[in-house]
């Protein structure tokens, strides 16, 4: 069954550092990724997903993830964090329905706060 | 460009009432699921539908339903409302339903039930 894990439940980091926040996955075929994030009383914002192709996948506002098959990882990347990327950060795997129509399964998020 | 639209953005219901959540998807998009989102966790997938069939259903009870119209707005309906039942409503449009396109999510509508 498809899964996903984000191990930490915030993530503290200075502005003008990088950030990491981490995603582990657990599907049976080819995994389809997302990251969205979201902001307090807010919906969902699409970030960036992986498809196929280039490990390294580039999305919105400078962020990026890279996609490791061996270890099952998403983990979202930015090298230089902004105070106003604070927010929760939801990883996502595409998983199958009936008749070829999927559906998103999140993990928990990760709540990101950059401090000046 | 007019994004997903969700209405009302916050419901206060007393247990045991039923309520309506709409949504109305990015143009052009014909795909449209919801989501359920508790305090603390991620999205739970409840329904989706395309082309105004539905094509999924998550693990909820009867008491969610929904259904979707011709110009492709979809209405999410909660029967006998619980306590638990209390959490934000996202709804997502896609351009189909299948493949590798990326949902987009309305700002959602948070339904409190006392």
């Amino acid at each position: 069954a498809q899964s996903v894990a984000q191990p930490e439940d915030q993530v503290n980091v200075a502005e003008g550092n990088p950030l990491t926040v981490k995603c582990t996955y657990s599907v049976s075929g080819n995994p389809y990724l997302f990251w969205y994030v979201q902001y307090p009383n807010r919906g969902l914002q699409f970030l960036l997903k992986y498809i196929t192709g280039d490990n390294l996948v580039k999305g919105s506002y400078g962020f990026e993830a890279e996609f490791n098959k061996s270890q099952t990882s998403f983990h979202l990347k930015k090298p230089s964090a902004l105070v106003s990327d604070s927010a929760l950060y939801f990883c996502a795997v595409r998983a199958p329905l009936s008749g070829g129509y999927n559906k998103l399964i999140f993990g928990a998020g990760t709540r990101l706060a950059v401090h000046p | 460009d007019a994004g997903v639209t969700q209405s009302p953005t916050h419901l206060i219901k007393t247990r045991g009432q039923q309520v309506t959540l709409r949504c109305s998807p990015i143009s052009g998009h014909k795909s449209v699921s919801w989501y359920q989102q508790v305090l603390g966790q991620g999205p739970q997938f409840i329904f989706q539908y395309y082309e105004k069939e539905e094509r999924g259903r998550g693990n909820f009870p009867d008491r969610f339903s929904a259904r979707q119209f011709p110009n492709y707005s979809s209405e999410l309906n909660v029967n006998a409302l619980l306590l638990g039942d209390s959490a934000l409503y996202l709804c997502a449009s896609s351009l189909v339903g299948q493949g590798r396109t990326e949902a987009f999510f309305g700002q959602g509508t948070r339904l409190t039930v006392v």
